[in-house]
Formats: structure tokens, C-alpha cells, sequence
């Protein structure tokens, strides 16, 4: 597998559920990001790490978001509490070290929550 | 602040014809890279091309050709003879290169769809 994977492809949850995606970047990319995407919009930053370490967040990332990268290699997704809000497609990406690099992008989970 | 702007939200034409997607961004930097990624139903988004801020010179591959002005901030893509193939959503983006912990995030526009037409 030379891509991003991301599983699962869909989850549908209640209101009020805790949910968890996972994402499998590139096996030599070091850069992870997240992205959120929502109808007829573009993606939206979420979160990015360099190896292990987490870099950045968005404002958007609120308490209930949390991600993790515990080896620098899958990175995990986690949202507590969820809200009819949160329902979006979540896409994962990854990139080599530079600043003349490209990001390669996973096929995303689309969280739907009724 | 940095943004990309797609005015175009739909657009339709009839297999060969060609079609040209419109991006206008916006940032303060003067070191920045400029990108188009293609969202077909599947929703993966794939690389078409990256630009940076300081190569302005225009290129065609293949049926793809993009045109990129500094002067307008404008970073056009065109699409030659297009196929039904190519009906997907189109998105510009733009990352700068922060330096302090060398991260890129891409900013993205609102997307312009591509309905080609056998």
C-alpha cells in the first residue's frame, strides 16, 4: 500500500458518543495533518504533526478533538461528546519534511451523527 | 489573513471543450505555494500541481495548463479538451511557509465543480 489509508470510511453515531478515526500516512512520511471538511465546502486545518510531536492546532479543534501520533507513525482522531455539528468528512494527509513538498491525501472518514 | 477565493461554484460544459477554473488568494507573505487538488465522488483529494511564489512561469502538461500572475494573485487552471473523466470538484490552495516550526497547512477555497457532458 503506497497511500494514505484511513479507516473507517463511514461511522454513523449517536449524539453524545465518543468516536475514533485512525489514519496510516505514507510509510516515509514524517508530516501528518488533519483536515476537516464539511458540504460544499473545502477542507479545513485541523491539527498537524511532525513526526510524534504535535505542532499545531486550529481554533476549530475544540476540547472535545484530540489527536494523537504516539510513534510517528498512525496518527488517531478522537472526539468526545459528539454534536450534530461534527458530522463532516475528516481527512488525514501526510508529506515528506520540506517546504517544497506536497501532501498526499487519504480517502477521509465521513462521520455522520444523528 | 490568508484566504483563497473560487468564485466559480458550478461549472458545465460539453466533452472537448475547454474550461478554465479561476482562484484569487490573499496573503502577506511574500514566500508561499500555491496548489490545485481534484476531488472526484470518491472524495480522495489528488495532487495536480504546486507552485511557489517565486516561479511564475506558466506550464502545460498534457491537457493541463495553469497560469500564474502575482500581479492580479491569481493562479488560474485550464483544462484542455476536457473528458468526462475530469468531472470532479477542483480546489486551489495556498500554504506559507511558517518557519519557526516548519509546518505548511494548506488554506483551501470553496471548490469549483466540473460537470463535463458526453
Amino acid at each position: 500500500d503506497t497511500g494514505v489509508s484511513q479507516d473507517p470510511r463511514h461511522k454513523i453515531t449517536k449524539r453524545g458518543q465518543n468516536v475514533t478515526f485512525r489514519c496510516d500516512p505514507i510509510s516515509e512520511h514524517n508530516r501528518l495533518y488533519w483536515y476537516r471538511q464539511t458540504l460544499g465546502q473545502g477542507p479545513e486545518f485541523l491539527t498537524y504533526f511532525q513526526n510524534e510531536a504535535q505542532l499545531e492546532k486550529s481554533r476549530l479543534l475544540s476540547d472535545r478533538f484530540s489527536a494523537e501520533r504516539p510513534k510517528g507513525s498512525f496518527s488517531t482522531l478522537e472526539i468526545q461528546r459528539t454534536e450534530q455539528g461534527d458530522s463532516a468528512m475528516y481527512l488525514c494527509a501526510s508529506s515528506l519534511e520540506g517546504v517544497d513538498t506536497e501532501a498526499f491525501f487519504g480517502q477521509g472518514t465521513r462521520l455522520t451523527v444523528v | 489573513a490568508q484566504k483563497v477565493t473560487q468564485a466559480q461554484t458550478e461549472i458545465s460544459v460539453v466533452e472537448k471543450e475547454d474550461v478554465t477554473l479561476d482562484c484569487v488568494y490573499e496573503t502577506r507573505d511574500t514566500t508561499y505555494y500555491l496548489f490545485w487538488y481534484k476531488q472526484p465522488p470518491s472524495g480522495e483529494l489528488v495532487f495536480l500541481i504546486r507552485r511557489n511564489s517565486f516561479d511564475e512561469q506558466n506550464e502545460i502538461s498534457g491537457r493541463y495548463s495553469w497560469n500564474f500572475q502575482k500581479s492580479t494573485s491569481s493562479f488560474n487552471f485550464t483544462i484542455t479538451a476536457s473528458q468526462v473523466v475530469d468531472s470532479a470538484v477542483y480546489f486551489c490552495a495556498l500554504s506559507e511557509v511558517i518557519v519557526s516550526y516548519n509546518t505548511d497547512k494548506l488554506i483551501f477555497g470553496t471548490g469549483t465543480r466540473l460537470q463535463v457532458f458526453p
